[in-house]
Protein backbone atom coordinates (compact mmCIF):
# COMPACT_ATOMS: atom_id res chain seq x y z
CA UNK A 1 0.00 0.00 0.00
CA UNK A 2 1.31 3.19 -1.42
CA UNK A 3 1.89 5.93 1.67
CA UNK A 4 2.85 9.42 1.57
CA UNK A 5 3.75 11.21 5.14
CA UNK A 6 4.12 14.78 5.21
CA UNK A 7 5.87 16.99 8.09
CA UNK A 8 7.23 20.03 8.82
CA UNK A 9 4.51 22.79 8.21
CA UNK A 10 3.93 25.41 10.86
CA UNK A 11 3.18 29.03 11.22
CA UNK A 12 6.35 31.05 10.28
CA UNK A 13 6.45 34.83 9.52
CA UNK A 14 6.64 36.68 6.45
CA UNK A 15 10.30 36.66 4.92
CA UNK A 16 10.82 33.46 6.82
CA UNK A 17 11.83 29.75 5.95
CA UNK A 18 10.49 26.32 6.13
CA UNK A 19 11.25 22.99 4.94
CA UNK A 20 8.42 20.51 4.43
CA UNK A 21 9.36 16.58 4.24
CA UNK A 22 7.44 13.58 2.65
CA UNK A 23 8.26 10.46 4.07
CA UNK A 24 7.39 7.62 1.12
CA UNK A 25 6.77 4.12 1.41
CA UNK A 26 5.12 0.72 -0.41
CA UNK A 27 6.46 1.48 -4.11
CA UNK A 28 9.40 2.29 -5.92
CA UNK A 29 10.09 5.89 -5.23
CA UNK A 30 13.04 6.40 -7.10
CA UNK A 31 10.99 5.06 -10.08
CA UNK A 32 8.33 7.99 -9.87
CA UNK A 33 7.87 11.28 -10.56
CA UNK A 34 6.96 13.74 -7.17
CA UNK A 35 4.90 16.85 -6.90
CA UNK A 36 4.03 19.64 -3.95
CA UNK A 37 0.20 20.78 -4.40
CA UNK A 38 -1.24 23.35 -2.26
CA UNK A 39 -4.91 24.40 -1.24
CA UNK A 40 -5.33 27.68 -0.02
CA UNK A 41 -7.69 27.68 3.02
CA UNK A 42 -11.22 27.26 0.64
CA UNK A 43 -9.61 27.23 -2.16
CA UNK A 44 -8.85 25.12 -4.89
CA UNK A 45 -5.92 23.31 -5.92
CA UNK A 46 -2.38 24.76 -6.93
CA UNK A 47 -0.24 22.22 -8.47
CA UNK A 48 3.36 24.18 -7.11
CA UNK A 49 6.63 21.82 -7.85
CA UNK A 50 7.36 18.77 -9.42
CA UNK A 51 10.65 16.58 -9.40
CA UNK A 52 11.83 13.98 -12.34
CA UNK A 53 12.24 10.38 -10.41
CA UNK A 54 16.07 10.98 -10.89
CA UNK A 55 16.02 14.15 -9.31
CA UNK A 56 18.16 15.39 -12.62
CA UNK A 57 14.60 17.60 -13.43
CA UNK A 58 12.35 19.83 -11.59
CA UNK A 59 9.34 22.17 -12.12
CA UNK A 60 8.18 25.14 -10.50
CA UNK A 61 4.94 27.18 -10.70
CA UNK A 62 5.70 31.08 -11.50
CA UNK A 63 4.31 32.10 -8.14
CA UNK A 64 7.26 30.12 -5.96
CA UNK A 65 9.48 30.22 -8.93
CA UNK A 66 13.14 31.00 -7.17
CA UNK A 67 11.91 31.23 -3.78
CA UNK A 68 11.04 27.16 -3.56
CA UNK A 69 13.49 24.67 -3.94
CA UNK A 70 12.01 20.96 -4.51
CA UNK A 71 14.60 18.10 -3.90
CA UNK A 72 14.87 13.93 -3.20
CA UNK A 73 16.45 11.36 -1.70
CA UNK A 74 15.92 8.46 -3.29
CA UNK A 75 18.10 6.52 -0.99
CA UNK A 76 15.72 7.65 2.20
CA UNK A 77 12.02 7.69 0.35
CA UNK A 78 11.87 11.12 0.82
CA UNK A 79 10.72 14.21 -1.05
CA UNK A 80 11.40 17.51 0.32
CA UNK A 81 10.45 21.13 -0.62
CA UNK A 82 12.66 24.19 1.07
CA UNK A 83 10.29 27.19 0.96
CA UNK A 84 12.46 30.35 1.41
CA UNK A 85 10.95 34.58 1.24
CA UNK A 86 7.52 32.96 2.37
CA UNK A 87 5.01 35.23 1.82
CA UNK A 88 1.13 35.69 3.23
CA UNK A 89 -0.53 34.11 0.07
CA UNK A 90 1.55 31.04 0.42
CA UNK A 91 -0.49 29.78 3.30
CA UNK A 92 -2.08 26.71 2.46
CA UNK A 93 -2.26 22.98 3.07
CA UNK A 94 0.70 21.48 1.05
CA UNK A 95 0.01 18.03 -0.24
CA UNK A 96 2.71 15.78 -1.32
CA UNK A 97 1.41 13.69 -4.32
CA UNK A 98 2.57 10.80 -6.28
CA UNK A 99 3.19 11.08 -10.17
CA UNK A 100 1.95 8.46 -13.01
CA UNK A 101 2.82 9.14 -16.56
CA UNK A 102 0.35 7.18 -18.12
CA UNK A 103 1.95 6.14 -20.70
CA UNK A 104 4.13 9.26 -22.01
CA UNK A 105 7.47 9.90 -22.68
CA UNK A 106 7.53 13.31 -20.35
CA UNK A 107 8.44 13.02 -16.82
CA UNK A 108 6.07 15.78 -16.10
CA UNK A 109 2.81 15.05 -18.15
CA UNK A 110 1.56 12.99 -14.97
CA UNK A 111 -1.34 12.92 -12.88
CA UNK A 112 -1.29 12.07 -8.97
CA UNK A 113 -2.73 8.49 -8.37
CA UNK A 114 -1.58 9.11 -4.59
CA UNK A 115 -1.68 12.22 -2.26
CA UNK A 116 -0.49 12.77 1.64
CA UNK A 117 -2.79 13.71 4.00
CA UNK A 118 -0.97 17.25 3.61
CA UNK A 119 0.45 19.93 6.29
CA UNK A 120 -0.43 23.36 7.41
CA UNK A 121 1.93 26.07 6.33
CA UNK A 122 0.84 29.40 7.73
CA UNK A 123 2.44 32.58 7.02
CA UNK A 124 2.02 35.45 9.72
CA UNK A 125 2.91 37.97 11.56
CA UNK B 1 -1.49 27.78 -19.69
CA UNK B 2 -4.13 26.18 -20.30
CA UNK B 3 -7.22 27.32 -18.18
CA UNK B 4 -10.02 24.73 -16.81
CA UNK B 5 -13.53 25.99 -16.63
CA UNK B 6 -15.76 23.81 -14.64
CA UNK B 7 -19.41 24.09 -14.40
CA UNK B 8 -21.48 24.49 -12.71
CA UNK B 9 -19.81 25.86 -9.44
CA UNK B 10 -22.74 23.94 -7.89
CA UNK B 11 -24.52 21.08 -8.39
CA UNK B 12 -27.83 19.94 -5.75
CA UNK B 13 -28.88 16.58 -6.66
CA UNK B 14 -30.69 13.78 -4.45
CA UNK B 15 -28.81 10.51 -3.59
CA UNK B 16 -30.07 8.25 -6.81
CA UNK B 17 -29.70 10.56 -9.33
CA UNK B 18 -27.78 11.48 -11.94
CA UNK B 19 -25.10 14.21 -12.10
CA UNK B 20 -22.89 15.51 -14.65
CA UNK B 21 -20.04 17.92 -14.18
CA UNK B 22 -18.24 20.07 -17.18
CA UNK B 23 -14.71 20.80 -17.59
CA UNK B 24 -13.48 23.00 -20.29
CA UNK B 25 -9.90 23.96 -21.51
CA UNK B 26 -8.99 27.41 -23.05
CA UNK B 27 -6.69 24.94 -25.46
CA UNK B 28 -6.59 21.48 -25.97
CA UNK B 29 -5.56 18.89 -24.10
CA UNK B 30 -2.64 17.23 -25.65
CA UNK B 31 -3.52 13.05 -25.73
CA UNK B 32 -6.87 13.14 -23.67
CA UNK B 33 -4.59 14.26 -20.48
CA UNK B 34 -6.84 14.81 -18.33
CA UNK B 35 -7.86 13.92 -14.84
CA UNK B 36 -10.78 13.94 -12.17
CA UNK B 37 -10.38 14.06 -8.66
CA UNK B 38 -12.82 14.01 -5.76
CA UNK B 39 -12.22 15.79 -2.74
CA UNK B 40 -14.35 16.18 0.60
CA UNK B 41 -13.88 18.36 3.90
CA UNK B 42 -10.71 17.53 5.57
CA UNK B 43 -9.22 15.21 3.23
CA UNK B 44 -6.81 14.99 0.90
CA UNK B 45 -8.24 14.66 -3.09
CA UNK B 46 -8.41 11.08 -4.22
CA UNK B 47 -8.03 10.02 -8.07
CA UNK B 48 -11.03 9.06 -10.18
CA UNK B 49 -10.50 8.94 -13.62
CA UNK B 50 -7.15 9.99 -15.28
CA UNK B 51 -6.54 9.72 -19.34
CA UNK B 52 -10.25 11.23 -19.84
CA UNK B 53 -11.99 7.92 -19.76
CA UNK B 54 -10.16 5.58 -17.52
CA UNK B 55 -10.87 4.51 -13.87
CA UNK B 56 -8.65 4.65 -11.38
CA UNK B 57 -8.23 1.40 -8.97
CA UNK B 58 -10.55 0.70 -6.94
CA UNK B 59 -13.27 3.26 -8.18
CA UNK B 60 -16.99 1.89 -8.85
CA UNK B 61 -18.27 2.04 -12.43
CA UNK B 62 -20.86 4.47 -11.23
CA UNK B 63 -18.20 6.81 -12.00
CA UNK B 64 -17.21 7.98 -15.73
CA UNK B 65 -15.28 10.28 -17.83
CA UNK B 66 -15.54 11.30 -21.13
CA UNK B 67 -14.23 13.91 -23.79
CA UNK B 68 -11.64 15.60 -25.68
CA UNK B 69 -10.10 18.67 -27.09
CA UNK B 70 -10.96 20.92 -24.53
CA UNK B 71 -14.51 19.63 -23.41
CA UNK B 72 -14.80 16.58 -20.71
CA UNK B 73 -17.35 15.49 -18.90
CA UNK B 74 -17.42 13.58 -15.58
CA UNK B 75 -20.32 11.44 -14.94
CA UNK B 76 -22.03 9.82 -11.56
CA UNK B 77 -24.76 7.69 -12.99
CA UNK B 78 -26.75 7.08 -9.69
CA UNK B 79 -25.18 9.34 -6.43
CA UNK B 80 -24.52 7.42 -3.27
CA UNK B 81 -24.80 9.43 0.25
CA UNK B 82 -20.42 9.08 -0.23
CA UNK B 83 -20.19 10.69 -3.61
CA UNK B 84 -21.22 14.49 -2.19
CA UNK B 85 -17.90 16.06 -2.30
CA UNK B 86 -16.06 18.90 -4.57
CA UNK B 87 -14.45 17.65 -7.72
CA UNK B 88 -11.73 18.70 -9.22
CA UNK B 89 -10.71 18.57 -13.30
CA UNK B 90 -6.70 19.00 -14.06
CA UNK B 91 -4.84 19.21 -17.54
CA UNK B 92 -1.79 17.63 -17.55
CA UNK B 93 -0.15 17.32 -20.89
CA UNK B 94 1.22 20.61 -21.13
CA UNK B 95 3.26 22.89 -18.52
CA UNK B 96 1.71 24.16 -16.17
CA UNK B 97 -0.50 21.26 -14.74
CA UNK B 98 -3.32 22.91 -13.58
CA UNK B 99 -6.55 22.41 -12.30
CA UNK B 100 -10.08 23.46 -12.76
CA UNK B 101 -11.04 25.39 -9.80
CA UNK B 102 -14.10 22.94 -8.74
CA UNK B 103 -17.64 21.60 -8.87
CA UNK B 104 -19.54 21.02 -5.29
CA UNK B 105 -22.16 18.21 -5.76
CA UNK B 106 -24.13 18.95 -2.66
CA UNK B 107 -27.53 17.36 -1.21
CA UNK B 108 -30.90 19.02 -2.36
Amino acid sequence: EVQLLESGGGLVQPGGSLRLSCAASGFMFSTYAMSWVRQAPGKGLEWVSAISGSGATTYYADSVKGRFTISRDNSKNTLYVQMNSLRAEDTAVYYCAKGNRDGSSSWYKIYFDSWGQGTLVTVSS
Amino acid sequence: EIVLTQSPGTLSLSPGERATLSCRASQSVSSSYLAWYQQKPGQAPRLLIYGASSRATGIPDRFSGSGSGTDFTLTISRLEPEDFAVYYCQQYGSLPGTFGQGTKVEIK
